[in-house]
């Protein structure tokens, strides 16, 4: 069976500067990554995943996530947020055409 | 761009009593799945359906669970008998590929 673990569940950040939201996963076998979004009071949005290929992924939004096999690690990135990423962040992961196990999630606050 | 859309948005509901909760998903998708996120907790799988039958499902899912695809264009989770602790927003997603979901923006059920 698979895990994930996010390790901050609130990230206060101001606008404009960069920010990294770290997702840990643990899996026997290849792994799916991917990350969605939360806004307040709607579902989950994708924001970006990776299936195989280049271990840089970019998402919507200006978002980005590296792989790192050897780490486990599949961190979301961002050089400069806006008050509109407020959100939860949530890292998932699958093993092939298998159900999503998610992590318990981070709340992005962007504060002017 | 398609959407997956679930109705209601909230429902309401006395302990004991059924619910049905209602998706559409994606067009020409083939793979349907319910999650559910119970408040401040983890988004967790329940459920997945292909080919008309459950290919996965979870240890939350048990008999009072059940899903259907009665027709090409809905997909529902039925409660037989509500408890308390069913509170949760319940979230459907569709996959063309069973790589990707694509989520709803979920429906809020409250048992009282």
């Amino acid at each position: 069976a698979q895990s994930v673990t996010q390790l901050d569940s609130q990230v206060p950040v101001f606008e404009e500067a960069p920010v990294e939201l770290r997702c840990n996963y643990s899996s026997s076998v290849s792994v799916y990554l991917f990350w969605y979004v939360q806004y307040p009071n709607q579902g989950l949005q994708l924001l970006l995943k990776y299936l195989s290929g280049s271990t840089l992924v970019k998402g919507i939004n200006g978002f980005e996530a590296e792989f790192n096999k050897s780490q486990t690690s599949f961190h979301l990135r961002k050089p400069s947020v806006h008050i509109s990423d407020t959100a939860e962040y949530f890292c998932a992961v699958s093993t092939g055409r298998r159900a999503l196990t998610f992590g318990s999630g981070t709340r992005l606050q962007v504060q002017p | 761009e398609p959407e997956v859309t679930q109705t209601p948005s909230h429902q309401v509901t006395q302990m004991g009593q059924e619910v049905i909760l209602r998706c559409v998903p994606i067009s020409n998708h083939l793979y349907f799945y319910w999650y559910r996120q119970i408040l401040g907790q983890k988004v967790e799988f329940l459920v997945s359906f292909y080919n008309n039958e459950i290919s996965e499902k979870s240890e939350i899912f048990d008999d009072q669970f059940s899903v259907e695809r009665p027709d090409g264009s809905n997909f529902t989770l039925k409660i037989r008998s509500t408890k308390l602790e069913d509170s949760a927003m319940y979230f459907c997603a569709s996959s063309w590929t069973a790589e990707t979901q694509y989520f709803g923006p979920g429906t809020r059920l409250l048992v009282l």
